[in-house]
């Protein structure tokens, strides 16, 4: 079945520096689409950012992400972290045209410090 | 904005206890869902629907039932609850399954003692 790997657990950085949370994932689907949400504490999930297109750069709220077919990856980036940016984020999976269920990763605790 | 809103959004019960998770969406979404989240793994879907009287198998069902009454409420059923669901639970809704945003709710902390 499909399958998504965040395989950092915890993340801790320096306020400033650049952030990367991986991503992978297996699926039989060529057109799969993937996302990233994000949890901070006592909120909801709520989604920051989504991709079906290959090689294609996605951007909101200071963050991107480019789906990479060829190497099943859609590795979550930002030039400069700031402390808001704490929280556990997930990568999830959508195994479109099946049933379009989501599989989500095991999530990435980001701590960022001053 | 879509809102999701859980009740209760704590609650102890003992072993063996019998509990109502509830769930309203006001977004007329046709696709409802339950995850559980626990620390290291994620979150898994435990069950959902498309519709009023819909129930469809999630991944992690066993001990659990959900019923769907409305299009917008959806109630996850624990019938004789064990320490093991003992986690936070989140509905979610969406207006199509696949490639459209999920909208959680702000969960409910379950706690089987």
């Amino acid at each position: 079945g499909d399958s998504v790997t965040q395989k950092e657990g915890l993340v801790t950085l320096t306020e400033g520096l650049p952030v990367m949370l991986n991503c992978t994932y297996q699926t039989i689907y060529s057109n799969a689409f993937l996302f990233w949400y994000v949890h901070y504490l006592n909120e909801s999930p709520r989604l920051l950012l989504k991709s079906s297109t290959d090689n294609k750069r996605t951007e909101h709220q200071g963050f991107h992400a480019t789906l990479h077919k060829s190497s099943s990856s859609f590795h979550l980036q930002k030039s400069s972290a700031q402390l808001s940016d704490s929280a556990l984020y997930y990568c999830a999976l959508s195994d479109l045209p099946n049933t379009g269920k989501l599989t989500f990763g095991d999530g990435t605790v980001l701590t960022v410090k001053p | 904005e879509a809102a999701v809103t859980q009740s209760p959004r704590n609650k102890v019960t003992v072993t063996g206890g019998n509990v109502t998770l509830s769930c309203r969406q006001t977004n007329s979404h046709n696709y409802m869902y339950w995850y559980r989240q626990d620390t290291g793994h994620g979150l898994r879907l435990i069950h959902y629907s498309y519709g009023a009287g819909n129930l469809q198998i999630g991944d992690v069902p066993d001990g659990y039932k959900a019923t769907r009454t409305t299009q917008e409420d959806f109630f996850l059923l624990l019938e004789l609850a064990s320490p093991s669901q003992t986690s936070l639970y989140f509905c979610a809704s969406s207006e199509r399954q696949g490639n459209t945003e999920v909208f959680f709710g702000k969960g409910t902390r379950l706690t089987v003692v």
